[in-house]
C-alpha cells in the first residue's frame, strides 16, 4: 500500500533559523513526488514536482530535493510569511495523488 | 488569485436541506477533482472526473452527488449530510487525469457546517 508520513509533524522557527521538513514515501514505482503549501483556511498551493533520485528545484527560500526513500524541503532562512502548512504528495501506481498529513511551519520574527 | 472558482465560500445547513458546491474553471484543464479536508488533516480525494466522465469514485456516501455539466464546471450536491460531514471542501483541476506534473489546482474550499 503505497504511503507518504511527513515529519515534524509541527516545526517553529526563529527568522533566518534554516531547517528542513522530511517526506518519506512507499510507493510501488514513483510517478512524481509533489510539494504544495497550504494557508488556513485556503486550498493548497503548488510548489514543486520531483520525479527521479538527485533531482532538486529551488523556489525563493524552498529548495526540495530526492532520494529513493524520502523528500527533503529545505528552507533557507525563513521569514514569518513562510508560515503554512507544507504538504507532500506521491503520485504511484493508483491514479490519485497521496497526500501526507503535513508539517505546520511557525517562523517568529 | 486561484484560477479556480469556488462557491460559496461559507455554507451552513440542516441535516435535512438540499445545497450544492460549485466550481468552475477557465485554464483548459480536462481533469476537476473534489476533496474532503478536515481540519489538521491532508485532503481526502471523493470524486475524480476526466473528459466529463465520473472517473474516480472513492466509496463516497450517496448523500453526496457529483455532477460535470461542461468541461469548466463541477458540482456537488449535497443532501441528508450528517454533522460529520463538516469540512473544507476543496475542488482542484489539472491538464490531464493524475495531473501529468502533479500540478494540481486548487480553489479555495468552500467551508461546510452541518447542524
Amino acid at each position: 500500500e503505497d504511503q507518504v508520513t511527513q515529519s515534524p509533524e509541527a516545526l517553529r522557527l526563529q527568522e533566518g533559523e534554516s531547517s528542513s521538513l522530511n517526506c518519506s514515501y512507499t510507493v510501488s514505482g514513483l510517478r512524481g513526488l509533489f510539494w504544495y503549501r497550504q494557508d488556513p483556511g485556503k486550498g493548497p498551493e503548488f510548489l514543486f514536482t520531483l520525479y527521479s533520485a538527485g533531482e532538486e528545484k529551488e523556489k525563493e527560500r524552498l529548495k526540495a530535493t530526492l532520494t529513493k526513500k524520502e523528500s527533503f524541503l529545505h528552507i533557507t532562512a525563513p521569514k514569518p510569511e513562510d508560515s503554512a502548512t507544507y504538504l507532500c504528495a506521491v503520485h504511484g501506481g493508483g491514479t490519485a495523488l497521496i497526500f501526507g498529513k503535513g508539517t505546520t511551519l511557525s517562523v517568529s520574527s | 488569485d486561484t484560477e479556480v472558482t469556488q462557491t460559496p465560500k461559507h455554507l451552513v445547513m440542516g441535516m435535512t436541506n438540499k445545497k450544492s458546491l460549485k466550481c468552475e474553471q477557465h485554464m483548459g484543464h480536462r481533469a476537476m477533482y473534489w476533496y474532503k479536508q478536515k481540519a489538521k488533516k491532508p485532503p481526502e480525494l471523493m470524486f475524480v472526473y476526466s473528459y466529463e466522465k465520473l472517473s474516480i469514485n472513492e466509496s463516497v456516501p450517496s448523500r453526496f452527488s457529483p455532477e460535470c455539466p461542461n468541461s469548466s464546471l463541477l458540482n456537488l450536491h449535497l443532501h441528508a449530510l450528517q454533522p460529520e460531514d463538516s469540512a473544507l471542501y476543496l475542488c482542484a483541476s489539472s491538464q490531464i487525469l493524475a495531473g501529468g506534473t502533479g500540478e494540481l489546482f486548487f480553489g479555495e474550499g468552500s467551508r461546510l457546517t452541518v447542524l
